[in-house]
C-alpha cells in the first residue's frame, strides 16, 4: 500500500491554458474524491466517484472543469481555458466506501499556480 | 449545508505544553475525522472519531455527537506538531463529501 498519489506536485501555467492533474487512489479503495483548497482555508468538495461513476458535483466545478475515472481506478481532473482564480492545492482522497469506517485518505496535492 | 466551526483559529505554545482544540459542528454527523496539515501541504489522519474516545500516544480526541462537538488533546506538544489542524465532517444524510472546517493554526516554540 503506498498511499494516495498525484502527479504534478507543481504546475504554473498560463491563463488561458488547459491543464490536466492524475491521481492514483489507494489500489482497493472504491471511492476518489477530488476537493480544492485555497490559502488560509480548509479543503472544499469538488467532486466524487464510485468505482466509475461520479456521483456528485460541486457548484464549484464550473464547465471549465471536468474529471474522469475511466476503468474505477486513476482518475484525472482537467482544467480548461484556466484562469488566475483557479490557483489553489487540489488534493485527491480515496476511501473504501462500503465498510462501517470510513476514512479517507489524501494525496500529497497538486499545487497550481495561474499567471 | 452543515456547518463547521473551530476554535481557536491560532494558537502559540511553548514546548511541553498540552493544548485543546475544539470543533463544533451543526448538524448530525456520521463520519468525523481530524486531520494535521504539515508545511508541505500534506493532510495526515490522526483519527476517525464520529463518537467516542480514542487515544494515539501524545494524541487524544473525543466526540460528543449528541452534543455535536469533538475535542483535539495534544500533551507534551513538541515543535513538530506545528501545522494546521482540521476537523472534517459528513452529514448523515450524505454518501460522500467530508465538509472542513477552517482549522486551528498551531505553532510550537521551542
Amino acid at each position: 500500500d503506498t498511499g494516495v498519489s498525484q502527479d504534478p506536485r507543481h504546475k504554473i501555467t498560463k491563463r488561458g491554458q488547459n491543464v490536466t492533474f492524475r491521481c492514483d487512489p489507494i489500489s482497493e479503495h472504491n471511492r476518489l474524491y477530488w476537493y480544492r483548497q485555497t490559502l488560509g482555508q480548509g479543503p472544499e468538495f469538488l467532486t466524487y466517484f464510485q468505482n466509475e461513476a461520479q456521483l456528485e458535483k460541486s457548484r464549484l466545478l464550473s464547465d471549465r472543469f471536468s474529471a474522469e475515472r475511466p476503468k474505477g481506478s486513476f482518475s484525472t481532473l482537467e482544467i480548461q481555458r484556466t484562469e488566475q482564480g483557479d490557483s489553489a492545492m487540489y488534493l485527491c482522497a480515496s476511501s473504501l466506501g462500503h465498510t462501517g469506517e470510513e476514512t479517507q485518505y489524501f494525496g500529497p496535492g497538486t499545487r497550481l499556480l495561474v499567471l | 449545508g452543515i456547518q463547521v466551526e473551530q476554535s481557536p483559529p491560532d494558537l502559540i505554545l511553548q514546548e511541553g505544553a498540552n493544548s485543546t482544540l475544539r470543533c463544533n459542528f451543526s448538524d448530525s454527523v456520521n463520519n468525523l475525522q481530524w486531520f494535521h496539515q504539515n508545511p508541505w501541504g500534506q493532510l495526515i489522519n490522526l483519527f476517525y472519531i464520529p463518537s467516542g474516545t480514542k487515544q494515539n500516544g501524545r494524541l487524544s480526541a473525543t466526540t460528543v455527537a449528541t452534543e455535536r462537538y469533538s475535542l483535539l488533546y495534544i500533551s507534551s506538544s513538541q515543535t513538530t506538531d506545528s501545522g494546521v489542524y482540521f476537523c472534517a465532517v459528513r452529514r448523515y444524510s450524505s454518501a460522500s463529501k467530508i465538509i472542513f472546517g477552517s482549522g486551528t493554526r498551531l505553532s510550537i516554540r521551542p
